[in-house]
């Protein structure tokens, strides 16, 4: 099972400021990952795929990048409605898992 | 729009069984590989079981593996998870998500269902 690891748990911003997620795997994903944003009372939703390919209506301030088993999203030009956790999901092999999530917040 | 609905939960006790429904619709069901995904209270997406478009192959995560049951009706356009021997842990909203593709590659989550609520408590 590949084992996927998000840093930091928290992550505090000002608007209009950047944000850098990051995921780990324990080995390589060939750039199968993707990443899904969940709001509270609301299920998550697909925001990025193929490590940077962004989802449709996913808007152009985020954008991921990365490879092997180190990957990042970035938030750029923070805004109130990006307040959210920010899980990784790796789809290089079964069993498909996720990342423990990244919450960030707005300051 | 892809529509995802489920159904099915609600309160049980340890041991007990339940099976869940998805309801699909707005995209041709067959051709698409479909997951159960959960999520505990206050924790984050744990991926359950997985079905392949036409049925043949599924996955289990190992912590629900001769427990629980994937299947789907491609003719009702629904998709199901039979749950038995439900343990405390097993509380969660279970979330129906489809595949981008019918299942060999491609298998990031592209659209949501809201999630029905599990509780198994004594």
């Amino acid at each position: 099972e590949i084992v996927m690891t998000q840093s930091p748990a928290t992550l505090s911003v000002s608007p209009g400021e950047r944000a850098t997620l990051s995921c780990r795997a324990s080995q390589s994903l060939n750039g199968y990952l993707a990443w899904h944003q969940e709001k509270p009372g609301q299920a998550p939703r697909l925001l990025m795929y193929a490590t940077s390919t962004r989802a449709t209506d996913t808007p152009a301030r985020f954008s991921g990048s990365g490879s092997g088993t180190e990957f990042t999203l970035t938030i750029n030009s923070l805004q109130s409605e990006d307040s959210a956790i920010y899980y990784c999901q790796q789809y290089n092999s079964w069993p498909l898992t996720f990342g423990g999530g990244t919450k960030v917040e707005i300051k | 729009e892809v529509q995802l609905v489920e159904s099915g939960g609600g309160f049980l006790q340890p041991g007990g069984s339940l099976r869940l429904s998805c309801a699909a619709s707005e995209f041709t069901f067959s051709t698409y590989a479909m997951s159960w995904v959960r999520q505990a209270p206050g924790k984050g997406l744990e991926w359950v079981s997985a079905i392949f478009g036409n049925g043949g192959t599924s996955y289990y995560a190992d912590s629900v593996k001769g427990r629980f049951t994937i299947s789907r009706d491609n003719s009702r356009n629904t998709l199901y998870l039979q749950m038995t021997s439900l343990r405390a842990e097993d509380t969660a909203v279970y979330f129906c998500a489809r595949h981008y593709g019918s299942g060999n590659y491609y298998n990031y989550f592209d659209s949501w269902g809201q999630g029905t609520l599990v509780t198994v408590s004594s």
